[in-house]
């Protein structure tokens, strides 16, 4: 079976300093990836989207960025942190293929920015 | 343009009693629908699929919803509310098949239980 991981599960940054958060899916193939931001009370942002490796679209222009190294991992990255940048971040997968396809969801990382 | 509204941020029943959760969506194709629900600090989990097939579409845990393209609603409905259905309810559109771009989540209507 499927299972898709995030870690860590929270985090606690100062402005201005860096962030890295990690995605990885296990138990299928060039799945379709994607990064999702949930502010409080709110719906999700996608922020990234990722067809495969090396190859990454993204939605909002902000001081994030996305890689995919590998073909199952997915990294959501910052050079500096803005209090803005807080919320809950959602990895999700999809098969290969249409985007209206089902997202299976990863259990999330809530970044404090203080 | 592609849109998506929860027509209630909160919603609150007693237990046993029915659940309605409204969705209105808005789209220039033929729309994928889903809902998707989200317990406190968790990541979201698929309730059900609507892709042009049959226009009720049975999900998990007793979870219902019907696709009514002449009202462009795609309401969530549960005969019986139990107190683990307590939770965050999130509609979603999407299409075309080609566009990630094009997967719009509703704001969330947060369901509450009252005993």
């Amino acid at each position: 079976s499927q299972t898709i991981h995030q870690w860590p599960a929270t985090l606690v940054q100062p402005v201005g300093s860096p962030l890295s958060l990690e995605c990885t899916v296990e138990g299928t193939s060039n799945p379709n990836l994607y990064w999702y931001r949930q502010a409080a009370g709110r719906g999700l942002q996608l922020l990234f989207y990722s067809v495969g490796i090396g190859q990454i679209s993204s939605e909002v222009p902000q001081n994030l960025s996305a890689s995919r190294p590998q073909d199952r991992q997915f990294i959501l990255s910052s050079k500096k942190l803005l209090l803005s940048d807080s919320g809950f971040y959602l990895c999700a997968w999809s098969v290969r293929g249409p985007f209206t396809d089902t997202q299976y969801f990863g259990p999330g990382t809530r970044l404090t920015v203080l | 343009a592609q849109s998506v509204t929860q027509l209630d941020s909160h919603v609150s029943v007693s237990e046993g009693t029915p659940v309605l959760l409204r969705c209105n969506y808005s789209s220039s194709y033929s729309p994928s629908l889903f809902w998707y629900v989200q317990h406190p600090n968790k990541g979201l989990q698929l309730l059900l699929k609507y892709t042009s097939a049959a226009t009720l579409v049975k999900g998990i845990n007793g979870f219902e919803a019907e696709f009514k393209k002449s009202e462009t609603s795609f309401h969530l409905t549960k005969p019986s509310a139990h107190m683990s259905d307590a939770a965050e309810y999130f509609c979603v559109v999407s299409g075309p098949y080609s566009s990630a771009s094009k997967i719009i989540f509703g704001s969330g209507t947060r369901l509450s239980i009252r005993p």
